[in-house]
C-alpha cells in the first residue's frame, strides 16, 4: 500500500542537540510538508518542498532544517536553535496535480520530547 | 493570506444527537475547503472536501458538510453521533488557484460523543 512512513515514533532529545525525523513516501508525489502540532494550535507549516532539490521556509522555519535529495525522503532536522522543539511532528504529501479525491496523505507522526 | 478559524475548542454532544462543527475561513478568491479528523497519536485522515458544485458536501463515515459563501463556512455535520466519532477535527483552506500551495489548518476542535 502506498503511504507515508515517519521514524521514530517516539523521541528524546537532550538541551543542545540536533535530532532528525526521517520522513518517508511511495506515493510517487512530487510534493512533502512537515508541520507541526502543538495543543491548542492545530498544525503550522515548518518548510514544504514540491520537488526534488527545492525547498521553502513556512510559516515557523526557525531552528529547522530540511534537505530534498530524493523523491521519496523529506528529513526535518530540529537543531539547537530551536528553543521549545517538544511537539508533534507531521508529515504530508498531496496528490499529484489533477483530480484530488482525498487531499492529503499524513503520517503516523512523530512525538518529539526535550529531557 | 489565507486564514481558518475553529471558533470552539470543544464540542459536546449526546450519543444519537445531530452534531456541528463549526469552521470559518478567510481566502483571496474562490476556496478549496477540507475537514480532517485525527485520533490520538496518530496523523490526520481526509473527512471530505469542497471545490465547486452543491453546496453540500458528503463525505466519509456519515460526515457531510455545507459550504455557505455569503458567510465564508464550511461547517461539519453528522445526523446522528456515535461514540467512535470522538476526535480532533481540523477544517483547512487554500485558494482554488494557488497551485499546490500549503493548505492553512484551523486550531482544530475536540468532539466528545457522552454515550
Amino acid at each position: 500500500d502506498g503511504g507515508i512512513t515517519q521514524s521514530p515514533k517516539y523521541l528524546f532529545r537532550k538541551e543542545g542537540q540536533n535530532v532528525t525525523l526521517s520522513c518517508e513516501q511511495n506515493l510517487n508525489h512530487d510534493a512533502m510538508y512537515w508541520y507541526r502540532q502543538d495543543p491548542g494550535q492545530g498544525l503550522r507549516l515548518i518548510y514544504y518542498s514540491q520537488i526534488v532539490n527545492d525547498f521553502q521556509k513556512g510559516d515557523i522555519a526557525e531552528g529547522y532544517s530540511v534537505s530534498r535529495e530524493k523523491k521519496e525522503s523529506f528529513p526535518l532536522t530540529v537543531t539547537s536553535a530551536q528553543k521549545n522543539p517538544t511537539a508533534f511532528y507531521l508529515c504530508a504529501s498531496p496528490p499529484l496535480t489533477g483530480p484530488v479525491d482525498y487531499g492529503y496523505t499524513f503520517g503516523s507522526g512523530t512525538r518529539l520530547t526535550v529531557v | 493570506a489565507q486564514s481558518v478559524a475553529q471558533p470552539e475548542d470543544q464540542v459536546n454532544v449526546a450519543e444519537g444527537n445531530p452534531l456541528t462543527v463549526k469552521c470559518t475561513y478567510s481566502v483571496s478568491g474562490n476556496p478549496y475547503l477540507f475537514w480532517y479528523v485525527q485520533y490520538p497519536n496518530r496523523g490526520l485522515q481526509f473527512l471530505l472536501k469542497y471545490i465547486t458544485g452543491d453546496n453540500l458536501v458528503k463525505g466519509s463515515y456519515g460526515f457531510e458538510a455545507e459550504f455557505n459563501k455569503s458567510q465564508t463556512s464550511f461547517h461539519l455535520k453528522k445526523p446522528s453521533a456515535l461514540v467512535s466519532d470522538s476526535a480532533l477535527y481540523f477544517c483547512a483552506v487554500r485558494a482554488l488557484n494557488s497551485g499546490n500551495t500549503p493548505l492553512v489548518f484551523g486550531k482544530g476542535t475536540r468532539l466528545s460523543v457522552i454515550a
